[in-house]
């Protein structure tokens, strides 16, 4: 069964300072990777995601993500942190034969230190 | 605008009143799904439609109804409510490409 586990519940980073969110999943083929990001209060919006190709994809907002299958990993990236990127952040998997069946991590609490 | 509305966005209720939560997608979306999200759980979809009169379970469907009679609405009813049914909702619609657009949502409250 597809899952996918997101280890770290919250991480704070100072301002400026680089980003790493890790996500990990399990899923027998090659999956459909997301990262959405939701905002206090608001609905979930697509950051980035991967289908196939190169295995290193950006998105919006200067977030990439890197997915190795080796690992099962799909960790997200940012260089440089702004404060408004603190949110909850997550990850989800998805299968070739449907598109409406999209399991989702436990999700990421991002705090941003001044 | 392309979106996915939800109405009520917040509710109140007591215990075994029916209520539904409407969602619309103007997207002409064929997915639509209905997700319910709880502290350290994240999303768990409840139910999902791949198209009008098609539907399917979720991860977490017991005490939940859908319908999809027209394309652009899928409801989510709930039929008896229990205050285990209190959490944050969620309606996403999605085209074959996969990506999900989620509306605002609903948090219900049931005393």
């Amino acid at each position: 069964a597809q899952s996918v586990t997101q280890p770290d519940i919250h991480i704070t980073v100072s301002e400026g300072a680089s980003l790493e969110l890790r996500c990990n999943y399990s899923y027998g083929a090659t999956p459909y990777l997301f990262w959405y990001v939701q905002s206090p209060g608001q609905g979930l919006q697509l950051l980035l995601k991967y289908f196939s190709g190169d295995t290193l994809v950006q998105g919006i907002k200067g977030f990439e993500a890197e997915f190795k299958r080796s690992q099962s990993s799909f960790n997200l990236r940012k260089p440089s942190v702004h404060w408004s990127d603190a949110a909850e952040y997550f990850c989800a998997v998805g299968r070739y034969s449907s598109a409406s069946k999209i399991i989702f991590g436990s999700g990421t609490r991002l705090s941003i230190r001044p | 605008e392309a979106q996915v509305t939800q109405n009520p966005r917040y509710l109140i209720t007591v215990t075994g009143k029916k209520l539904t939560v409407t969602c619309s997608q103007n997207m002409n979306h064929e997915y639509m799904s209905w997700y319910r999200q709880d502290p350290g759980l994240g999303l768990r979809q409840i139910y999902y439609s791949m198209n009008v009169e098609v539907t399917d379970k979720g991860d977490v469907p017991e005490g939940y109804k859908v319908s999809r009679k027209e394309k652009r609405n899928f409801p989510l009813i709930l039929e008896s409510p229990s205050p285990n049914q209190t959490s944050l909702y969620f309606c996403a619609s999605s085209a074959k490409s996969y990506e999900q657009y989620f509306g605002p949502g609903t948090r219900l409250t049931v005393t």
